[in-house]
């Protein structure tokens, strides 16, 4: 069965620091990649994604995300986090159905 | 442009009962997936219908059901309740499965609590 890795389940950062998600899938055909965000209370809404071209996709609110083909990995980028980036980040893989990873819950302390 | 609705938003059952639950996808959708949300499992696929047909169907066992009505509106149903069942279920409409980007866009879930 296809996977998807997040290795990061729990991750809590500061104001104005860096972020990065991994995220790592085991299929090694074309795939279309996503990211999803969840916000407290609110419903999931995509954040990126890619399905061709560039393999560095910028998202909403500065994120973006690097597709490495030969690593099997989508991983989610943004130089400076905010305390309204606290959330809860899915990454997704489709090639016939969607595959999604367990999360990864970000907490921004101001 | 309305977004994915489902209803009921949430749900007390007991066990061994069934419950059904309701999508309608964004106007123009005719993909619907389900998805069962539980902490720490993430999104785990239950099935996706298109043009009322199921094209695939995650790894769940047989009570777990779902039908898609030629409006695109779906509904899936879980039969014999376990405690297990509790979770937020999501419904997520695409336009088609193959179409390019592809994205889903999700709804805001029914939050099902079986005691």
């Amino acid at each position: 069965a296809q996977s998807v890795s997040q290795h990061n389940h729990h991750v809590i950062l500061s104001e104005a620091a860096s972020l990065e998600l991994g995220c790592n899938y085991s299929y090694g055909g074309t795939v279309n990649l996503f990211w999803y965000v969840q916000y407290p209370g609110q419903h999931l809404q995509l954040l990126l994604k890619y399905f061709s071209g560039d393999p560095l996709v910028k998202g909403i609110k500065g994120f973006e995300a690097e597709f490495i083909k030969s690593k099997f990995s989508f991983n989610l980028r943004k130089p400076s986090v905010q305390w309204s980036d606290t959330a809860e980040y899915f990454c997704a893989v489709k090639y016939n159905q969607f595959y999604f990873g367990t999360g990864t819950s970000l907490t921004v302390i101001p | 442009k309305a977004g994915v609705t489902q209803t009921p938003r949430y749900l007390i059952k007991t066990r061994g009962q069934q419950v059904t639950l309701s999508c309608s996808p964004i106007s123009g959708h005719r993909s619907v997936s389900w998805y069962q949300q539980t902490p720490g499992q993430g999104l785990q696929f239950l099935f996706e219908y298109f043009s009322e047909t199921q094209r695939n169907k995650g790894n769940f066992p047989g009570r777990f059901s779902g039908r898609q009505f030629s409006n695109s509106r779906s509904e899936m149903n879980v039969s014999t309740l376990e405690l297990g069942d509790s979770a937020l279920y999501l419904c997520a409409s695409s336009l088609a499965p193959g179409a390019v980007g592809g994205e889903q866009y999700f709804g805001p879930g029914t939050r099902l609590t079986v005691t």
